[in-house]
């Protein structure tokens, strides 16, 4: 089992840019989400799923784009980037809900 | 709206002597609590975990939390720390409709030799 794996691990993006942040789980695990994590702030949910088909927002949504078409991915979609959104992103998942969640390593997104 | 508290941004422990980390948190329910450990360029990793029951819960690597209720606390303990226990540690604390965790801001662990 890989477990949570995320790519890529570093992105350097000019600001009005986009990208997509990929997210895969090989656990069959229904509950996937985004943080990201900024220095003294902790981790902020962004987007989370319940299951195919299904996302819903978190606690900071805004320039963040997500869908779920499948189980094992969960891609966060960055539309017009801002330097506001450099920062460390996690991707996590779990087996029904949001609790016992299993985290990737990581994507350092930095915006110039 | 539930929120988490963790006062201590850092804390500098010797090695082999005890830890506990602080974590205070707001939520009008029962909480679903957890501890979770960052190591320096990873993930989060689940120490431990209160639902319901016994309000002294056990973790993995030697650690423990209490749950008190009327204090709004779970703070994380270890009788001995080791210098692998070097980390980034955050309390969360999970809504009733198990599809959010709510993270404090964390509280970085230095060991000394």
């Amino acid at each position: 089992n890989a477990g949570v794996t995320q790519t890529p691990k570093f992105q350097v993006l000019k600001t009005g840019q986009s990208m997509t942040l990929q997210c895969a789980q090989d656990m069959n695990h229904e509950y996937m989400s985004w943080y990201r994590q900024d220095p003294g702030m902790g981790l902020r949910l962004i987007h989370y799923s319940v299951g195919a088909g299904i996302t819903d927002q978190g606690e900071v949504p805004n320039g963040y784009n997500v869908s779920r078409s499948t189980t094992e991915d969960f891609p966060l979609r960055l539309l017009s980037a801002a330097p506001s959104q450099t920062s460390v992103y996690f991707c996590a998942s779990s087996g029904m809900t949001a609790y016992e969640q299993y985290f990737g390593p990581g994507t350092r997104l930095t915006v110039t | 709206a539930q929120s988490v508290t963790q006062p201590d941004i850092h804390i500098t422990v010797s090695e082999g002597a005890s830890l506990e980390l602080r974590c205070n948190y707001s939520y009008g329910a029962t909480p679903y609590l957890f501890w979770y450990v960052q190591s320096p360029g990873q993930g989060l990793q689940l120490l431990l975990k209160y639902f319901s029951g016994d309000t002294l819960v056990q973790g993995i690597k030697g650690f423990e939390a209490e749950f008190k209720r009327s204090q709004s606390s779970f703070n994380l303990r270890k009788p001995s720390v080791h210098w692998s226990d070097a980390a980034e540690y955050f309390c969360a604390v999970g809504n009733t409709g198990f599809q959010k965790l709510v993270f404090g801001t964390g509280t970085r662990l230095l060991v000394s030799p």
